[in-house]
């Protein structure tokens, strides 16, 4: 079955840089987009980036462009993405999920993401 | 950029009918999806394409799509459909995805 599984939770100090990664199995790695969503604790979704694996292409939302970095291992199956600068207003539980047609049919746990000093 | 607006809340009785709305310039002529996310989970799909479901997802949930509006309404509404729901659709213009502000539907 599809599984998208990610790293786990991190602490990091402000203007430092957080790194979380995205391992899929259960299907073709190249035939589905990768998405990452961001969620603030006690606030709604927010799209923050898409990877195509097939021609390795990304594209950011305006908020993140410039701070956050989309890659992949398609040896591993495994998709990342490098937050940058961290404030505290990153602290965010960031889930990645596979596009299927515009829609999004697999996401991973969640990774919690705290930015303090 | 587009917009979606979402009730920040529904309340419903077990057993009625609880409809979420999901407002938007000319959405009608979008797809639509949407997901539930209970309490310390991730988000789950329950309709794409404005009114299809995936296998898993009772027939009690349908969506539907027209004009401004979405709307994903649940039926014989039980305590496990106390979730926050979302919309979701892709925004050609700049080629990105867009999510609603979220609903919090409550069960009486």
């Amino acid at each position: 079955q599809v599984q998208l599984v990610q790293s786990g939770a991190e602490v990091k100090k402000p203007g430092a840089s957080v790194k979380v990664s995205c391992k899929t199995s259960g299907y073709s790695f190249n035939g589905h987009d990768i998405n990452w969503v961001r969620q603030a604790t006690g606030q709604g979704l927010e799209w923050m980036a898409w990877l195509n694996p097939k021609r390795g292409h990304t594209d950011y939302a305006q908020d993140f462009q410039g701070r956050v970095t989309i890659t992949m291992d398609s040896s591993i199956s495994t998709v990342y993405m490098e937050v940058r600068s961290l404030r505290s207003n990153d602290t965010a539980v960031y889930y990645c999920a596979r596009g299927s047609g515009s829609w999004f049919d697999s996401w991973g746990q969640g990774t919690l993401v705290t930015v303090s000093s | 950029s587009y917009v979606l607006t979402q009730p920040p809340s529904v309340s419903v009785a077990p057993g009625q009918t609880a409809k979420i709305t999901c407002a938007g310039h000319n959405i009608g002529d979008k797809s639509v999806h949407w997901y539930q996310q209970k309490p310390g989970q991730a988000p789950l799909l329950v309709v794409y394409d404005n009114s299809d479901r995936p296998s898993a997802i009772p027939e009690r949930i349908s969506g539907s799509n027209s004009g401004n509006t979405a709307t994903l309404t649940i039926t014989r509404v039980e305590a496990g459909d106390e979730a926050d729901y979302y919309c979701q659709v892709y925004d050609v213009t700049t080629d990105h995805y867009v999510f609603g502000s979220g609903t919090k539907v409550t069960v009486l």
